[in-house]
């Protein structure tokens, strides 16, 4: 059974960091970009960032550019998201989605994280 | 950067009627990149449809998607319970993959 399993998600205040997870379960993840998309409490979807089922690129978005960084460990079948220099606006459930395709099959079912002092 | 408009904002349907959401992008699309996501309430989002108007698997023909260039549809016919959620379309092709703001379909 397929399933992407987040974690790693709390409140911390502004200003720190935080690394958030996601495990495969049930399809082989290497063969698979991922990405992590956010949705601010009452809010719309949002794109944070994508990495090549290689590892070999990535994107983010802009609101996260150069804050954020997202890797992958194979062996281990997780997805990472080191978030830096957490703002208030950064508040949001987290999701880890994975793409064969490009489009996203698979979806966890996310993380909160509350940016707050 | 491409940007998409989905209209309407909300859509108010009985059971058993159809739904029609359109989304509108800022440029072109290339059709293989346009997906549609169901968001219920507490849940995660789930693929609808993939490539503009392919159905995802086990996603009942009840769903339909068309359009290219700027201008895509989804189509829902014969509402059930569980339609009467948020849609999003999203763009694949090109970082930033944006989504559309959504349509929140409630019943009247």
């Amino acid at each position: 059974q397929v399933q992407l399993v987040e974690s790693g998600g709390g409140v911390v205040q502004p200003g720190r960091s935080l690394r958030l997870s996601c495990t495969a379960y049930g399809f082989t993840f290497s063969n698979y970009g991922m990405h992590w998309v956010r949705q601010a409490p009452g809010k719309g979807l949002e794109w944070v960032a994508l990495i090549w089922y290689d590892g070999s690129r990535k994107y983010y978005g802009d609101s996260v550019k150069g804050r954020f960084t997202i890797s992958r460990d194979d062996s281990k079948n997780t997805l990472y998201l080191q978030m830096n220099t957490l703002r208030a606006e950064d508040t949001a459930i987290y999701y880890c989605a994975g793409s064969y395709y490009d489009y996203y099959e698979y979806w966890g079912q996310g993380t909160l994280v509350t940016v707050s002092s | 950067e491409i940007v998409l408009t989905q209209s309407p904002g909300t859509l108010s349907l009985s059971p058993g009627e159809s739904a029609t959401l359109s989304c509108r992008a800022s440029q072109s699309v290339s059709s293989a990149y346009l997906a549609w996501y169901r968001q219920i309430p507490g849940q995660a989002p789930r693929l609808l449809i993939y490539g503009a108007s392919s159905r995802a698997a086990d996603i009942p023909d009840r769903f339909s998607g068309s359009g290219s260039g700027t201008d895509f549809t989804l189509t829902i016919s014969r509402l059930e319970p569980e339609d009467f959620a948020v849609y999003y379309c999203q763009q694949y092709g090109t970082s930033p993959y944006n989504f559309g703001q959504g349509t929140k379909l409630e019943i009247k």
